[in-house]
């Protein structure tokens, strides 16, 4: 399974764009990134995947550069109510689909 | 059409109790995971079932337990309960197979150890 490394936390202003970056090294060609939110107290909500290049979708942006090894989702003008914890993910790759998650990136959105 | 469902949504239990939660996946789904997160950590992955056989299972004692049953509902068991045990136990169903698809979790069982 992929290991990934990303920010312990992140601060922003509402309405700023946000950027929090991963890196996955040890990619395999078959896997894909995904990334989850988290609010206290609630089980992970699935943001947005890709497996190359960029993705948009109505929350976010994911991008990928063409060697994989890592990717950056992108939140544009964050609110209060994206404070939460953000998960990367790599999913997929030699029949295995197992979901592992790492201490993710506490996001803190500052009026 | 109804998400993933999990039961009890608390639960409180004496040290050396045993413990069984529950998990019904979406309707569809055949891929159950199950996680536990203590209060201010990350999830831990504890199982993850898929058509009814055990997949995977994280570092945890062998206490630590579960099934899927044939309508693919999961069951997980935790046997002589520690204190360090007391986390939100979450659960989660997929596509599963060999299909990379997008997770879908409960809303977590409570278990408090006392």
């Amino acid at each position: 399974l992929a290991k990934t490394t990303q920010p312990i936390s992140m601060d922003s202003y509402e309405g700023q764009e946000v950027n929090i970056t991963c890196s996955h090294n040890n990619i395999a060609t078959n896997d894909y990134i995904t990334w989850y939110q988290q609010f206290p107290s609630q089980g992970p909500r699935f943001i947005i995947q890709g497996y190359k290049t960029k993705v948009t979708n109505e929350v976010a942006s994911l991008f990928i550069p063409a060697d994989r090894k890592s990717s950056t989702l992108s939140l544009p003008r964050v609110s209060l109510s994206d404070t939460a914890v953000y998960y990367c993910l790599v999913v997929g790759g030699a029949g295995s689909y197992q979901l592992t998650f790492g201490k993710g990136t506490k996001l803190s959105v500052i009026p | 059409e109804a998400g993933v469902t999990q039961s009890p949504t608390h639960l409180i239990k004496t040290r050396g109790q045993q413990a069984t939660l529950r998990c019904s996946p979406i309707s569809g789904h055949t891929s159950v995971y199950w996680y536990q997160q203590a209060l201010g950590l990350g999830l831990q992955f504890l199982l993850w079932y898929d058509e009814g056989e055990e997949r995977n299972r994280g570092n945890f004692p062998p206490r630590f337990s579960g099934r899927q049953f044939p309508n693919y509902s999961s069951e997980l068991n935790v046997n002589a309960l520690e204190l360090e045990d007391s986390a939100l136990y979450l659960c989660a169903s997929s596509l599963g197979g060999e299909r990379n698809t997008e997770a879908f979790f409960g809303q977590g069982t409570r278990l408090t150890v006392v």
